[in-house]
């Protein structure tokens, strides 16, 4: 049981490139986040999905995309990059009304 | 909005003493409170969750109180020790999240236990 996993760990972008973040979980759980943590900031919710083939708006969503085509993944990209999205993206997952696990997290940065 | 307070921003004490970390919010319709701890650039890990419908709970040296109706949890931790150092992070679930049940953060409180 890997718990809720993050790929990659660092990133270095330059600005107008475009990625994807991977994230994933074997817990069987339906709720899926992504969040951003910048200094002063604290954590922000990007998107998120309440189960396969669903996503959704968070606080924070301009400049991102999301996808959940499997139950245990939820993707997140950036189509062109920008160096306000410098920072700390990470995956969570919880089901129902239950704690909410966290990954390790990918550093961004963007050049 | 939810809004999620920590204070102190900062903390540091002494190998063995008891502390208490503090938290407000100032919506009390909210599903749960957690408290994470997070350790220089890794992930957050999950210390305890509390229902609206609990006033404590209880994890080897920590205890979490939550009242609701003032809006306001604490973290105990007690005999401290230098690997509790860390951030420490609390979040709610608001009842007005709809469906995505999402956490509103503080910004955490930074411990320091010296040996």
């Amino acid at each position: 049981n890997a718990g809720v996993t993050q790929t990659p760990k660092f990133r270095v972008l330059k600005t107008g490139q475009s990625m994807t973040l991977l994230c994933a979980q074997d817990m069987n759980h339906e709720y899926m986040y992504w969040y951003r943590q910048d200094p002063g900031m604290g954590l922000r919710l990007i998107h998120y999905s309440v189960g396969e083939g669903t996503t959704a708006k968070g606080e924070v969503p301009d400049g991102y995309n999301v996808s959940r085509l499997k139950k245990q993944n939820f993707l997140l990209g950036l189509e062109s990059a920008a160096p306000s999205q410098t920072s700390v993206y990470f995956c969570a997952s919880r089901i129902r009304y239950n704690e909410q696990f966290f990954g390790p997290g990918t550093r961004l940065t963007v050049l | 909005k939810q809004e999620v307070t920590q204070i102190p921003a900062a903390l540091s004490v002494p190998e063995g003493e008891n502390l208490v970390l503090n938290c407000s919010f100032t919506d009390s319709a909210i599903y749960n409170l957690q408290w994470f701890r997070q350790d220089p650039g890794k992930g957050l890990t999950s210390l305890l969750l509390i229902q609206s419908s609990q006033r404590e709970q209880t994890s080897g040296r920590l205890n979490a109180s939550l009242d609701k109706s003032s809006g306001r949890s604490t973290l105990y931790i007690a005999a401290s020790q230098p690997g509790d150092s860390a951030t420490y992070l609390c979040a709610v679930v608001s009842l007005r999240t709809g469906s995505a049940r999402q956490l509103t953060f503080g910004s955490g409180t930074q411990l320091t236990v010296l040996p």
